[in-house]
């Protein structure tokens, strides 16, 4: 149980494109998602929280307009980097709780996506 | 504000050693802590957690002690593989629901 996956898991887009990056919960209700971002031989950077049905509380820095993140149900999450740029180039990983089970801080981590943008 | 301090990598241990990965935490309140392991091009797989103090977190041969009075949570395995090679995650849940990671910890393990 609680599997968490991410499509695609890999993705190569052209500089000023816009890139969806979705998040599911497989086999649980996930009330509250999370965004982080990984560059290379570093430890996670959590870029936001997300609550289903809610907006999304960005971490100081990131910027709201350029990652787009939508919970619209307890099983989807979506990340959208808009206007892609290569220094946007990462691995983005999320992460789903289910914060009804009383198991608090309990994430489940997706395989991560790597975006190329060229 | 909390805080994660993981020792610096990369560690390189032959095959059947013993493993030590350092982890301390500043926090206020009584945290949960974790620890997380990544391997090669994968997200991220809870390996343990502790609670509360005291407590011991196993999994696979792997422990971790939640010692309040040192605020560590030290990463321990008695005989290394090479399939434990990952880079290893300490990290400390706060009341927000948000985990706050640690640097990471690559740990290379040869035949």
């Amino acid at each position: 149980g609680a599997v968490v996956s991410q499509h695609p898991s890999w993705v190569i887009c052209k500089s000023g494109t816009s890139v969806k990056i979705e998040c599911r919960s497989l086999d649980f209700q996930a009330t509250t998602m999370f965004w982080y971002r990984q560059f290379p031989k570093q430890s996670l950077m959590l870029m936001a929280t997300s609550n289903e049905g809610s907006k999304a509380t960005y971490e100081q820095g990131v910027e709201k307009d350029k990652f787009l993140i939508n919970h619209a149900s307890l099983t989807l999450s979506t990340l959208t980097v808009t206007s892609a740029h290569p220094e946007d180039s990462s691995f983005y990983i999320c992460s789903a709780t289910n914060t009804g089970t009383g198991r608090v801080n309990e994430q489940f981590f997706g395989p991560g996506t790597r975006l190329t943008v060229l | 504000g909390n805080s994660v301090t993981q020792m610096e990598g990369p560690v390189t241990l032959s095959e059947e050693a013993f493993l030590t990965i350092n982890c301390t935490y500043t926090a206020t309140g009584y945290p949960s802590l974790f620890w997380y392991v990544q391997y090669p091009g994968e997200g991220l797989q809870l390996l343990l957690k502790a609670t509360k103090a005291d407590d011991k977190g196993s999994n696979k041969g792997f422990e971790a002690t939640y010692r309040k009075e040192t605020t560590s949570f030290h990463l321990e395995k008695g005989s290394v593989q090479v399939s434990d090679s990952a880079v290893y995650f300490c990290a400390l849940g706060s009341n927000t629901g948000k985990l706050i990671f640690g640097q990471g910890t690559t740990l290379q393990v040869k035949p």
